[in-house]
């Protein structure tokens, strides 16, 4: 069965900082998508990214960069100069690509990010 | 564009009482999920539809669970009787097939549900 782990329940960080969220995933697919989601205080779920197990390469957008490790099952999310508004809770999610799992969305349990001013 | 819209976003009822959550999803979207979330356990599938076919419903939790898809625009959740264990937030998410793979799912805001 397919799992996501966040092991960081909470961070706290100050304004500027850089600040890496972890996620480790066990599947036993060989083609998977990874995600990641961000849920601000409003509540609302915003998709940030999506990699599929084929492409390792590691990915810049402003800001935010994404770790995309296969030989350590790690798909790491990394903020760079923190900002007030990145406060929220952060979901890794995984997808199979096999019939059964097609379109699933496993979470993790999320980890909660606050910037302090 | 708009989103995926659900509705009511807040919904306070009593015990036994019967819920129906709606769902809209984006036009064009054959798949659309139903999750809840909870501070226990997290966010969870519950059941998910492909082109209006329900495909899998094992997260569903018990009978008195029910969703539907009549049409491609619109989705239900009915929880009949309610209990104080339902109170969660609900999402309703929407995805298409799309070429290359498991396309990324665009939640609604979710309907916070409390049950007393």
């Amino acid at each position: 069965a397919q799992k996501v782990t966040q092991a960081q329940t909470e961070i706290s960080v100050v304004e500027k900082e850089d600040v890496t969220l972890d996620c480790v995933y066990e599947t036993r697919d060989t083609t998977y998508y990874l995600f990641w989601y961000k849920q601000p205080p409003s509540g609302e779920l915003v998709f940030l990214i999506r990699r599929n197990s084929f492409d390792e390469q590691n990915e810049i957008s402003g800001r935010y960069s994404w770790n995309f490790q296969k030989s350590t099952s790690s798909f790491n999310f990394t903020i760079t100069a923190s900002q007030v508004v990145d406060s929220a809770v952060y979901f890794c999610a995984l997808s199979e690509a096999s019939r059964a799992g097609y379109g699933k969305l496993t979470f993790g349990q999320g980890t909660i990010l606050t910037v302090h001013p | 564009d708009a989103g995926v819209i659900q509705s009511p976003r807040h919904e306070v009822t009593e015990m036994g009482q019967e819920v129906t959550l709606r769902c809209k999803p984006i036009s064009g979207h054959d798949y659309l999920f139903w999750y809840r979330q909870t501070m226990m356990r997290g966010l969870e599938l519950l059941i998910y539809f492909n082109n209006n076919v329900p495909i899998d419903d094992s997260g569903m939790p018990e009978d008195r669970f029910s969703a539907k898809m009549p049409n491609a625009s619109f989705s239900t959740l009915k929880i009949q009787p309610s209990e104080p264990r339902d109170s969660a937030v609900y999402f309703c998410a929407s995805s298409s097939k799309g070429t290359g793979g498991n396309q990324p799912q665009h939640f609604g805001d979710g309907t916070r549900l409390s049950i007393l």
